[in-house]
């Protein structure tokens, strides 16, 4: 069965604080590994890997897919509060001539002052 | 802001009821995907369309179907509705494969 999982389950945190959040999968014909930010409502783009060894940044946050060992980490350096959230993980594959996209059931990371 | 229009924002119905939910993709995405989410359940894929056809079908229920128009937008219909329905229902658009997923702000279905 096709899976994404998310470790740890809840993270709390204080401000200053460096945390990696981790995203393992089992899919076959992987396409894409995504990472997105859930506050209050929407989901939030962050990354997008494709490529295994390449790390992808953005201000204080950054990612790396490793496509042997089938996972993904996503680093938060210098956490705030405003980095309180779910971090959701999604990997889209394909299979004949349909894909899917699914998730993971997310990190919530709290960031207390 | 995502670009992506969901209507209604909640929704509060009774058991046995229809509903139809409503979803506006970003400009020039042919791609829509729904999704379920409930606390315990996470994120769950429903159903996805391309310039108006199905290309893939997750754990929808046969009580739940979609379909997206000439104009892109997308409906979910839910019918025959059940307690354990009541959960926030996103849509999300995009381009194509090499482009993430941009989310609607999701309809709050409660079913009294």
């Amino acid at each position: 069965e096709d899976k994404v999982v998310q470790s740890p389950l809840s993270l709390v945190v204080h401000e200053g604080d460096t945390v990696t959040l981790n995203c393992s999968y089992e899919v076959t014909n992987f396409r894409s590994l995504l990472w997105y930010k859930q506050e209050k409502k929407a989901p939030t783009f962050l990354f997008m890997l494709t490529s295994s060894g390449i790390e992808k940044k953005s201000g204080r946050l950054s990612s790396i897919l490793d496509k042997k060992e089938l996972f993904s980490i996503l680093n938060i350096t210098a956490t705030q509060t405003g980095d309180s959230a779910v971090y959701l993980c999604a990997v889209e594959y394909h299979r004949g001539s349909q894909g899917n996209l699914i998730f993971g059931k997310g990190t919530k990371l709290s960031v207390k002052p | 802001d995502s670009g992506v229009t969901q209507t209604p924002k909640h929704l509060i119905t009774a058991t046995g009821q229809r509903v139809t939910l409503r979803c506006s993709p970003r400009s020039g995405d042919l791609s829509v995907y729904w999704y379920q989410q409930s606390l315990d359940q996470g994120l769950q894929f429903l159903i996805q369309y391309y310039n108006g056809e199905e290309r893939a079908k997750g754990n929808i229920l046969e009580r739940f179907s979609a379909q997206q128009f000439p104009d892109l937008h997308s409906e979910l219909n839910l019918s025959s509705l059940e307690l354990g329905d009541s959960a926030l229902y996103f849509c999300a658009s995009r381009q194509g494969h090499n482009s993430p997923l941009h989310f609607g702000n999701g309809t709050r279905l409660t079913v009294t």
